[in-house]
């Protein structure tokens, strides 16, 4: 079983719609990771969040902590073609990362 | 930018054969790590390592092994390949900053798929 859940498992929208994806867990985590990765490459650093309730913009991207560190969610707004990708969050803890299975984002013009 | 590249991006291989993964980087990092990724599993930690000649386990480490003889240089063997190794290999190196390795920022390489046959 993984340690991070993570929801949808895939997800196809239409240029312009928002979207969210989820990373739960039952377990308290130090801090939480967000890459994305393409096709044919390997994941890219989006975002590390580190205190509960954090929330961290990065242009469309919106990335909230959960209050008890145990969850995550990562909102794109107004989705454009280019943020199609395998979303990927990562927690930190007992001195390893532990990542969850992905979303698959498709964004279609 | 900080680069990782790898030996390969595509291999085939037979089972029993022994395999070598290279990774490099060129950004003086403390940390290499490499993670196999399978679907629906997402990326699961093999062995890494936080200085030359240092390594630790991590999650599924049995039928693998690493050196690192090199800091820019982190290998990862395949003692006997079998079918189940067929994946997609990741290397990634990290900074080394005072926060801790498994907050650091990973940099990943464009990962090697091996099959074996």
């Amino acid at each position: 079983t993984q340690l991070l859940e993570q929801s949808p498992q895939f997800l196809s929208i239409q240029e312009g719609e928002n979207l969210t994806v989820y990373c739960n867990s039952s377990s308290v985590f130090s801090s939480l990771q967000w890459y994305r990765q393409e096709p044919g490459e390997g994941p890219v650093l989006l975002v590390t969040v580190v205190t509960g309730g954090e929330v961290k913009k990065l242009k469309r991207l919106t990335f909230q902590f959960g209050d008890a560190r145990k969850d995550s969610s990562l909102h794109i707004t107004a989705a454009q073609p280019g943020d199609t990708g395998l979303y990927l969050c990562a927690g930190a803890r007992d001195y390893k990362l532990s990542f969850g299975a992905g979303t698959t984002v498709t964004v279609r013009a | 930018d900080v680069k990782v590249t790898q030996s390969s991006r595509y291999l085939v291989k037979r089972t029993g054969e022994k395999v070598f993964l290279e990774c490099v980087q060129d950004m003086d990092h403390e940390n290499m790590f490499w993670y196999r990724q399978d679907p629906g599993l997402g990326l699961r930690l093999i062995y890494f390592s936080y200085d030359v000649k240092m390594k630790e386990k991590g999650d599924i480490p049995e039928g693998y092994s690493v050196s690192r003889e090199k800091k820019e240089r982190f290998s990862l063997i395949l003692e006997s390949a079998s079918t189940n190794q067929t994946s997609m290999y990741l290397c990634a190196s990290s900074l080394g900053e005072a926060g801790g390795m498994w907050t650091d920022t990973q940099y990943f390489g464009p990962g090697t798929r091996l099959t074996v046959l």
